[in-house]
């Protein structure tokens, strides 16, 4: 079946960077884009960005561009997060989801999403 | 303006059929599709509808949504015990050039 799972919590110290990562498997990684999607706790979902295993393409939300980074390799279909310059507003439960296009992020659903990674930023 | 607006709490009893409102602009419901997400308590997001009314499989048909102009709403009839969650609307934001997604809406179940 289609699923997607993270890797395991993570904390940091303020400043620092952390990269998570999303294993994909039941579905040909190329055919789909990866989002990504982060929780604050006891707050909504704010996305983050959108990224296509096909062409590298990615798609930031506008205040995280400078700091984030969405990779994926596609030997592993294995997506990549990575966030730098780490604040205390950066701890939150960071999902991957399975965007229905690797062409645009427009206009697309997230199903299904993976287990989420929780990241503490705290010194 | 890029913001989708949901009241934060709704309720109802079992049986009772609940309606949650997600209130944009034309930069995202007025142009875009919206998608609905049910979260459990402690758990992964999960996709109840995509643009604006198509149930994906396994989705029952007690959940239903509906597009005007600016604005959507997610109805949940039959209300359920299994239903307490929290749900939220999402859509492309044309002005943001990104997602959005509503505040959220509780769902409790008297």
């Amino acid at each position: 079946q289609v699923q997607l799972v993270q890797s395991g919590a993570e904390v940091k110290k303020p400043g620092a960077s952390v990269k998570v990562s999303c294993k994909a498997s039941g579905y040909t990684f190329t055919n789909y884009g990866v989002t990504w999607v982060r929780q604050a706790p006891g707050q909504g979902l704010e996305w983050m960005g959108w990224i296509s295993p096909y062409s590298g393409h990615t798609r930031y939300a506008r205040h995280l561009q400078g700091r984030v980074t969405m990779t994926t390799d596609t030997s592993t279909t294995t997506a990549y997060l990575e966030l730098k310059s780490l604040k205390s507003d950066d701890t939150a439960v960071y999902y991957c989801a399975r965007d229905e296009s690797e062409v645009t992020p427009r206009g697309n659903w997230f199903d299904p999403w993976g287990q989420g990674t929780l990241v503490t930023v705290s010194s | 303006q890029s913001v989708l607006t949901q009241p934060p709490s709704a309720s109802g009893t079992p049986g009772q059929r609940v309606t949650i409102s997600c209130s944009g602009s034309s930069s995202n419901i007025g142009t875009n599709t919206v998608q609905w997400y049910q979260q459990l308590p402690g758990t992964a997001p999960k996709l109840l509808i995509y643009r604006n009314d198509q149930r994906p499989s396994g989705v029952p048909d007690r959940f239903s949504g509906s597009k005007s102009v600016t604005s959507a709403s997610l109805a949940i009839s039959g209300l359920r015990s299994e239903d307490e969650a929290d749900y939220y609307c999402e859509a492309w934001d044309d002005s943001l050039n990104g997602r959005l997604f509503g505040g959220g809406t509780k769902v409790t179940v008297l």
